[in-house]
């Protein structure tokens, strides 16, 4: 079982829907989470982080954080073709390195 | 405020050649960690320096090293490459080390080993 784990993708949505991306973790002390965004070519860039359970909101985008079930998420509301990117699900274990996911590949169609 | 910077941003080498990436992470920020990213692969940490001290070391080869300046300034080094080497290095800054693993990345150095 791989420590962080994301839908494979590619997800493809229209203009103006809503982006669910899904990740699960197996490390039960991991504390923090993050959603990090990589445009093709470019470096990843922090986009969300949550650290506690429930939702987060920030301008489109909400991060949701159930420990219980060990499953971190990022809806993306109003979708853009500006959000087509792939999109990497990290979270920070115990020991302090960070594990991230294999990406999931967005694309919001016009 | 300047972002990491990574030099150099590609290279060629040979299998059994060693290199040397340099990063310079945003100003003020102490931690340094390093990662390489392949697409099959995907992001995988190699390791976390601050304070000039390795915190924490990934699941990775000796021929992996790195070492951190006092000016927060780090460098990683892979020794006696092989095929395999071939990756984007990314080299991330954050604050300090913690459990807010809010890093900053910079451009990376794409490395070619033929």
């Amino acid at each position: 079982q791989k420590e962080v784990e994301q839908n494979s993708g590619p997800l493809s949505v229209p203009e103006g829907a809503i982006a669910s991306l899904n990740c699960t973790y197996s490390d039960r002390v991991s504390q923090s989470f993050f959603w990090y965004r990589q445009y093709s070519g470019k470096s990843p860039e922090l986009i969300m982080s949550i650290y506690s359970n429930g939702d987060k909101e920030d301008g489109r985008f909400t991060a949701q954080l159930n420990k219980a079930s060990q499953y971190v998420s990022l809806l993306i509301r109003d979708s853009q073709p500006s959000d087509s990117a792939t999109y990497l699900c990290a979270v920070n274990r115990e020991n302090n390195d960070m594990r991230f996911g294999a990406g999931t590949r967005l694309t919001v169609k016009p | 405020k300047a972002g990491v910077t990574q030099t150099p941003r590609y290279l060629i080498k040979t299998r059994g050649q060693q290199v040397t990436l340099s990063c310079s992470p945003i100003s003020g920020h102490r931690s340094v960690s390093w990662y390489q990213q392949t697409p099959g692969q995907g992001l995988q940490f190699l390791f976390e320096y601050f304070s000039e001290t390795q915190r924490n070391k990934g699941n990775f080869p000796g021929r992996f090293s790195g070492r951190q300046f006092s000016n927060s300034r780090s460098e990683m080094n892979v020794s006696t490459l092989e095929l395999g080497d071939s990756a984007l290095y990314l080299c991330a800054s954050s604050l300090a080390p913690g459990r807010n693993g809010e890093l900053f990345f910079g451009e990376g150095s794409r490395l070619t080993v033929l």
